[in-house]
């Protein structure tokens, strides 16, 4: 297993288009999270699913987000109608059940998104 | 929000020297992670520790927990040019997702 891999590493993308990330975690962890990083800040969190079930989302996702993780496996965070200020590194992290959240996550490296 | 501070947020040294980064949070956790990230990169866990932890140990990590005060810091000893990164800390309140702070940003001068 090589980690968690997110795709592509970059988008560019005009306002108004739609967009579509994949997150593919490690293979035995449960639990997938979708955070957004903008610079200069800390991540902040979006929402997470444990197996194939989405147990919260923040505030922070509108109804332009939609994210899903049809068979527990990866995981596809999609932005509908793009603006400027969704602009940020989207990141995916994955971890064993959260019994097990002893261990810290496991993120890929990322997402770029720039809406021109 | 409920996302945790840190201190200071950017720190300029020498190589050799010690580095050490504090982290304040605001509500009840059940542990506390830190994290580095490299420019442009995604975050790589450092070390945790749990809430009924006082000090931990990693390598040249050593990380302190005071709940009492809501507070952690980080020490990094004899730096080297490649810890040169962002840290972050976050905190579990639970089982749930893991809040982070807003980051120090190192620079480790050779």
């Amino acid at each position: 297993d090589t980690g968690v891999s997110q795709n592509p590493r970059h988008k560019i993308t005009k306002r108004g288009q739609n967009v579509t990330f994949r997150c593919d975690p490690i293979s035995e962890h449960n639990r997938l999270y979708w955070y957004r990083q903008t610079l200069g800040q800390g991540p902040e969190f979006l929402t997470y699913f444990q197996n194939e079930a989405q147990l919260e989302k923040s505030r922070l996702l509108s109804d332009r987000f939609s994210a899903e993780r049809p068979k527990g496996s990866f995981s596809t965070l999609e932005i509908q109608r793009t603006e400027q200020g969704d602009s940020a590194m989207y990141l995916c992290a994955s971890s064993l059940d959260g019994r097990q959240l002893n261990y810290g996550y496991t993120f890929g490296s990322g997402t770029r998104l720039t809406v021109v | 929000s409920q996302q945790g501070e840190e201190d200071p947020q950017a720190l300029s040294i020498q190589e050799g020297e010690n580095a050490t980064m504090n982290c304040s949070y605001k509500t009840s956790i059940n542990n506390l992670q830190w994290y580095r990230q490299n420019s442009g990169r995604g975050l790589v866990h450092l070390i945790l520790i749990r809430s009924n932890e006082r000090e931990k140990h990693s390598g040249r990590l050593r990380v302190t927990l005071d709940t009492s005060k809501k507070s952690s810091s980080l020490l990094i000893t004899a730096s080297r040019a490649a810890d040169t990164a962002s840290y972050f800390c976050a905190h579990s309140g639970g089982y749930q997702k893991v809040t982070f702070g807003t980051g120090t940003k190192l620079q480790v001068i050779p």
